[in-house]
């Protein structure tokens, strides 16, 4: 199994900010990532799918890169509701897929 | 707007059958285009894949739970559902229904429309 690595497990930023977010895989897993938004009590939502596309109605501030085993997801200017937790997924020889941990996002 | 809708017991008595159902509106469970999945989430943890099945009624389980999983579909009811064995408090979660899409015939691995999620407690 791929194991999915991410770092930091929490992140305090301010609105505005500049924030990068990193996924590591266990193994290569070309571009087979995406990156998936939680708000408390709310189903996750796709952000990135590819490494670097980004979903529907996702907003350009979101962007994400890597390949391999590593790779991040970038907000340019957090705005108040970007605060959340945020899980990489690796699907490549899928079956299965695997997640990362998380990463909270707090408010500084 | 396609829309997922989890149902079922939320309590479920250890060593019991855990049964849900994902009722899906919008779209269809018939579609070639789409696979149609099952993922869980204890409280305060990550996400765990425990399964997902094709419209032809292809299932893939992830190999930790494959033993006591099995995913089922209702296409006159355009619905798809969720059975697991043997349940412990370990599979107290909220568990989510999820869709996966195609590519050119092929997987696109990841979720792209999800449902709310039901808590199932596993408890005496």
């Amino acid at each position: 199994e791929i194991v999915m690595t991410q770092s930091p497990a929490t992140l305090s930023v301010s609105p505005g900010e500049r924030v990068t977010l990193s996924c590591r895989a266990s193994q290569s897993v070309g571009r087979d990532l995406a990156w998936y938004q939680q708000k408390p009590g709310q189903a996750p939502r796709l952000l990135i799918y590819n490494a670097s596309n980004r979903a529907t109605g996702i907003p350009a501030r979101f962007s994400g890169s890597g390949s391999g085993t590593e790779f991040t997801l970038t907000i340019s200017i957090l705005q108040s509701e970007d605060f959340a937790v945020y899980y990489c997924q690796q699907y490549d020889n899928w079956p299965p897929v695997t997640f990362g941990q998380g990463t909270r996002l707090d408010i500084k | 707007q396609l829309q997922l809708q989890e149902s079922g017991p939320g309590l479920v008595k250890p060593s019991e059958t855990l049964s849900l159902t994902c009722t899906v509106s919008g779209g269809s469970i018939s579609s070639s285009s789409y696979y149609w999945g099952w993922i869980r989430q204890p409280a305060g943890k990550g996400l765990e894949w425990i399964g997902t099945i094709y419209y032809s009624g292809t299932t893939f389980y992830t190999p930790s739970l494959e033993s006591r999983v099995t995913i089922y579909r209702d296409t006159s009811k355009n619905q798809f559902s969720l059975r697991l064995n043997s349940v412990t408090a370990a599979d107290t979660a909220v568990y989510y229904c999820a869709r996966q899409k195609t590519f050119g015939g092929v997987i696109t691995p990841y979720f792209d429309y999800w449902g709310q999620g039901t808590l199932v407690t596993v408890s005496s």
